[in-house]
């Protein structure tokens, strides 16, 4: 298996411009993370996804940041406008979430944002 | 949520000594789980382990559930395990769904 794919993997843009993440999830998973990593906060979750559905989302920092997963195999972030508070590596994973299976989760090689 | 602690901080070895890291979290948990950051920056899955003892090469975890920690123990250390090493865990509220809590880390560096 290819693992988790995501693009690009790095993003330079100015303040105010729109951003967006993708990320394909591993095949046969059904459950996708989206988290952000910065030297201050650590990894944080910010939304995560069970059989495409928006499971908890209180980790979104504001209306600026938006997540959907239209399909099994897709998902985006979306920052519009973008500022540059949001710099960060953000990372997409994903798992089979199912009882009595090995839930390993898996993640994606990450996007380094820069907003100037 | 749950709390997950991470210790110690940081580590410094020299090549092909042992270390043992430790993670504490405040509630039962049904997912326990250890990742190592490299310094390239990628996330790569170690041990799946809410309870029970695992082995993988050099590396292995126990969970001890009931006591609410685990123990990732790295032994005959090389430079390639340098990064970071984070624990991460999902509380027990009788279900599969629900997030998992990253610990702060470990931060691992190995001298030769």
């Amino acid at each position: 298996d290819a693992g988790v794919i995501q693009s690009p993997r790095h993003e330079v843009t100015e303040m105010g411009q729109e951003v967006t993440l993708r990320c394909k999830p591993i095949s046969g998973h059904n459950s996708l993370f989206w988290y952000r990593q910065t030297m201050m906060r650590g990894l944080e979750l910010l939304i995560y996804f069970n059989n495409n559905v928006p499971i908890d989302d209180s980790g979104m920092p504001e209306d600026r940041f938006s997540a959907k997963m239209p399909n099994a195999s897709f998902s985006t972030l979306k920052i519009q406008p973008s500022e540059p508070r949001d710099s960060a590596v953000y990372f997409c994973a994903s798992t089979q979430t199912r009882k009595s299976t090995n839930e390993k989760l898996f993640f994606g090689s990450g996007t380094q944002l820069s907003v100037l | 949520g749950i709390q997950v602690e991470q210790s110690p901080p940081d580590l410094i070895l020299q090549e092909g000594a042992n270390s043992t890291l430790r993670c504490n979290f405040s509630d039962s948990v049904n997912n326990l789980q250890w990742f190592h950051q490299n310094p390239w920056g990628q996330l790569i899955n170690l041990f799946y382990i809410p309870s029970g003892t695992k082995q993988n090469g050099r590396l292995s975890a126990t969970t001890v559930a009931t006591e609410r920690y685990s123990l990732l123990y790295i032994s005959s250390s090389q430079t390639t395990d340098s990064g970071v090493y984070f624990c991460a865990a999902r509380p027990d509220r009788g279900s599969t769904l629900g997030r998992l809590y990253f610990g702060r880390g470990t931060q691992l560096t190995v001298w030769p």
